[in-house]
């Protein structure tokens, strides 16, 4: 089956820049999409088809997919982007969700 | 505005069956490719099953035989029949309405709430 990898954990200072990558088996030439889950409450997608964001989602979210690897780039960091960021994307058609990545900003 | 309600939640033994359920407000669920997502205790999101408009459905490895994924049309709403529960289906059920052409470039937005399944004797 496929599977998307994620770091456990990434921190990050605010202002700075934070890179959260998910990495999968020619993942570029699927679509990934990123949500946001902060401690009791539902994902909330922040990025879909690779680098589209919703309306509502501050421009300093972006994403990027090539080769095996999607990123998704927080600029500007704040406080309030703390939280789990997942990846997903689809093995034919069944969904698949990376493990997740914890940001910190500290 | 579009939102996703689940209910349906409880304490369960092992063994033992749970429907949940998903209202649809704003949207029309039949007209949306639909799934269930779990998150058990501390763990990561893990995919359990998805509807699509035309009705095809899918599941994950660890619920096939044993999950039941529907929806209502009257009713507006989605379903997900759980038998044969075991312990390790522990876990907050979401519901999420999924968007895109196709199941390739799709994505899910918006997530319902949440609803706590417990399998435990």
């Amino acid at each position: 089956s496929y599977e998307l990898t994620q770091p456990p954990s990434v921190s990050v200072s605010p202002g700075q820049t934070a890179s959260i990558t998910c990495s999968g088996d020619e993942l570029g030439d699927k679509y990934t999409s990123w949500y946001r889950q902060k401690p009791g409450q539902p994902p909330v997608l922040v990025i879909y088809q690779d680098n589209k964001r919703p309306s509502g989602i501050p421009e300093r979210f972006s994403g990027s997919n090539s080769g095996n690897t999607a990123t998704l780039t927080v600029s500007g960091t704040q406080v309030m982007d703390e939280a789990d960021y997942y990846c997903q994307a689809w093995d034919r058609s069944n969904v698949v969700f990376g493990g997740g990545t914890k940001l910190t900003v500290l | 505005e579009v939102q996703l309600m689940e209910s349906g939640g409880g304490l369960v033994q092992p063994g033992g069956s749970l429907r949940l359920s998903c209202g649809g407000s704003g949207f029309t669920v039949t007209s949306h490719f639909m799934t269930w997502v779990r998150q058990a205790p501390g763990k990561g999101l893990q995919w359990v099953s998805i509807i699509y408009a035309g009705g095809s459905t899918y599941y994950a490895d660890s619920v096939k035989g044993r999950f039941i994924i529907s929806r209502d049309t009257s009713k507006n709403t989605l379903f997900l029949q759980l038998n044969s529960l075991r312990v390790e289906d522990t876990a907050v059920y979401y519901c999420a309405r999924g968007s895109g052409s196709t199941q390739y470039d799709g994505w899910f937005d918006p997530w319902g709430q949440g609803t706590l399944v417990t399998v435990s004797s």
